[in-house]
């Protein structure tokens, strides 16, 4: 069974301009989750969709923001892009009604802000 | 609101020594969840285990064993004769059942170095 996936690897942009980061769940999950690993922050919560909505944000600004397709893929795009948004983006699926809540993580995109 | 602190930053130990990695976790909550996920250096965070809040029975998976304690908000993970192989970030991370609420909330994660 696949695990998640993401593309790309890596994506390298500049100041200002958007990026756009692209998640596929475990076959048979509904849920998709977003996670940034800044240096120094640890990891940070972002996005949570399920059934195409969005169902929780953590506490990120407006210029975060994604979907969820009806193929339950996901897509992040991050606007205006800053120094600091520098980091790895890992993408989790899990079972959606299971109140454990297991998650299971792609390998990540490194997204490099210049 | 939830937290997970761990305390140890980084652990450094020689092969076939064995290591515990703390966790303390806060919730108010009284139904949540606890995991441990393991980040090697390839960077994707590779699933260990999963506790209930209602089951307090330790677990043990070949070198891991976990010890999970309520009455301290602790969930500890002890690797046995540690391995070059096991040196990675490790996080504990906890899940509250709330809808809504389903994020995980990690810790800042202990790095493991374990030398030949």
């Amino acid at each position: 069974e696949a695990g998640v996936t993401q593309s790309p690897t890596h994506l390298i942009k500049t100041r200002g301009q958007q990026a756009t980061l692209r998640c596929s769940p475990i076959s048979g999950h509904t849920s998709v989750y977003w996670y940034q690993q800044a240096l120094g922050l640890g990891l940070q919560f972002l996005l949570w969709y399920d059934e195409g909505e969005e169902r929780n944000r953590g506490n990120f600004p407006p210029r975060f923001s994604g979907r969820q397709f009806p193929n339950y893929s996901s897509e992040l795009n991050v606007n205006a892009l800053e120094l600091e948004d520098s980091a790895l983006y890992l993408c989790a699926s899990s079972l959606w009604g299971q109140g454990n809540n297991e998650q299971f993580f792609g390998p990540g995109t490194r997204l490099t802000v210049l | 609101a939830q937290k997970v602190t761990q305390a140890q930053t980084e652990i450094s130990v020689v092969e076939k020594e064995d290591v515990t990695l703390d966790c303390v976790y806060e919730t108010r909550d009284t139904t949540y969840y606890l995991f441990w996920y393991k980040q090697p250096p390839s960077g994707e965070l590779v699933f260990l285990i999963r506790r209930n809040s209602f089951d307090e029975q330790n677990e043990i998976s070949g070198r891991y064993s976990w010890n999970f304690q309520k009455s301290t908000s602790s969930f500890n993970f002890t690797i046995t004769a540690s391995q070059v192989v096991d040196s990675a970030v490790y996080f504990c991370a906890l899940s509250e059942n709330r809808s809504g609420r389903r994020a995980l909330t990690f810790g800042s994660g202990t790095r493991l170095q374990v030398q030949p």
